[in-house]
């Protein structure tokens, strides 16, 4: 079945350092693929989506790329601030008129972003 | 556009009662998901709606759940006979069909506490 797996955390990173968050997906087709974020106390929100292979989406700096060859969509930014702190959940979705959309996610790893 | 909305926030029951959810999703949104999400992991989707017709359960969705969705609006989540196991965050979710058909806007959620 589909399935997404995402790198453990705690992340704990210094504030302008560069973030990478790994994500690896197994499906069936060909997915949508996002990254959701949950900042503390709130829903969750989407950060970015990326609908085929190749696609880079990109959000507040954030940025990643659909590679189908890797079955990847790893998130990365440039320089993280401390309100980026949350946690990050990789998630996908079967496209296709018969595919209801339903979300599978990763199991989310938080990032700390220390002053 | 106000967003999902879910109520109550919280809820706290003892075991063996019988509890209920309510979802309201963006308006114009005709799909709805449930998801359960626990502690420390992401997201698990449980059923979905398109207008008042639900087309998908999971097999998480034990007989002692049941949803709705009447009129193709709002969305009532019901857990029978609560047990512990079902304490957890409880989400819902909207989106519109066609292009952004598998972009969702994720309520602020429902967290049950079965004591």
């Amino acid at each position: 079945g589909n399935s997404v797996t995402q790198m453990e955390g705690p992340v704990t990173l210094s504030e302008e350092a560069f973030l990478t968050i790994n994500c690896t997906y197994t499906a069936t087709g060909y997915p949508s693929l996002f990254w959701y974020v949950q900042y503390p106390g709130e829903g969750l929100q989407l950060l970015l989506k990326a609908t085929k292979a190749d696609d880079k989406g990109s959000n507040k700096g954030f940025e990643a790329t659909y590679r189908k060859e890797t079955t990847s969509f790893h998130l990365e930014k440039g320089s993280v601030q401390v309100s980026d702190s949350a946690v990050y959940f990789c998630a996908l979705s079967e496209r296709g008129s018969s595919n209801t959309g339903k979300l599978i996610f990763g199991q989310g790893t938080t990032l700390q972003v220390k002053p | 556009d106000t967003g999902v909305s879910q109520n109550p926030r919280h809820k706290i029951t003892k075991r063996g009662q019988n509890v209920t959810f309510r979802c309201d999703p963006i308006s114009e949104h005709n799909r709805l998901y449930w998801y359960r999400q626990t502690l420390g992991q992401g997201p698990e989707f449980l059923t979905y709606f398109q207008n008042e017709a639900q087309l998908e359960k999971s097999r998480l969705l034990s007989d002692r759940f049941s949803a709705e969705r009447p009129k193709g609006s709002f969305s009532t989540l019901e857990i029978q006979r609560t047990e512990q196991g079902d304490s957890a965050m409880y989400l819902c979710a909207s989106s519109a069909s066609g292009l952004s058909a598998y972009e969702q806007y994720f309520g602020p959620g429902t967290r049950l506490t079965v004591t």
